[in-house]
């Protein structure tokens, strides 16, 4: 079945200790991204990786960390969390023209 | 920058009429508009596409029209059914292999 897997899906941490979110896709996608969603403000873009080794800032980069080792994975990291960035995160990978994007269940973060 | 308006938050209508949900862009016309369904908690699902040059679309139940002049996509669920309710997110590509979406409508249908 075609997917994109995030985990954790719940997340609670604490000001400024670093965490991962991973992210991992069976589709054989070049094209993922991160996006972040908060009420009224919609889906955020914060990177986009083209392909392996190839990343860059989305529309909301800051504090944000991620790397594109493989061609399947996509983590996002944060290296000093502050509670600011308390919010729901999707992975997405996209077709083969980077037209739909195919999301992940996303993943609740809460920085306390 | 390439916004995509949703200018409803809500829209609240009776089992079996039809839907209609806009979505307004500024600057130059896309090359494609989608429209995308979230279920609370869940991430968005692709539903529709539709290009510059295709002034509608259907899938089952569904419609999609793109209006250049206008500057705006209408999306429409006909007889609609209260599995449809849900929130449904327009998004543009942004030219660069990336999406800008809508903040989303949030339809409510009634039995």
């Amino acid at each position: 079945e075609a997917q994109v897997t995030q985990n954790p899906r719940y997340l609670i941490t604490v000001t400024g200790k670093k965490l991962t979110v991973t992210c991992s896709q069976n589709m054989n996608h070049e094209y993922m991204s991160w996006y972040r969603q908060d009420p009224g403000l919609g889906l955020r873009q914060i990177y986009y990786s083209m392909n392996v080794e190839v990343t860059d800032k989305g529309d909301v980069p800051e504090g944000y960390k991620v790397s594109r080792k493989e061609k399947r994975n996509f983590p996002l990291i944060l290296e000093s969390p502050s509670p600011n960035q308390t919010s729901l995160y999707f992975c997405a990978s996209s077709s083969p023209r980077g037209q739909t994007a195919f999301f992940g269940q996303g993943t609740r973060l809460t920085v306390v | 920058s390439q916004k995509i308006e949703q200018n409803s938050e809500a829209l609240n209508i009776q089992e079996g009429k039809t839907a209609t949900l806009t979505c307004n862009y500024t600057n130059y016309s896309p090359a494609y508009l989608q429209w995308y369904r979230q279920d609370p908690g869940r991430g968005p699902v692709f539903l529709l596409l539709i290009r510059e040059n295709e002034k509608e679309k259907r899938k089952e139940r569904l419609k999609v029209t793109f209006d250049t002049t206008l500057k705006q996509s209408l999306f429409h669920i006909t007889a609609s059914q209260p599995a449809d309710s849900a929130t449904y997110l327009c998004a543009r590509d942004t030219g660069r292999r990336a999406l800008t979406f809508g903040s989303g409508t949030r339809l409510q249908v009634q039995p």
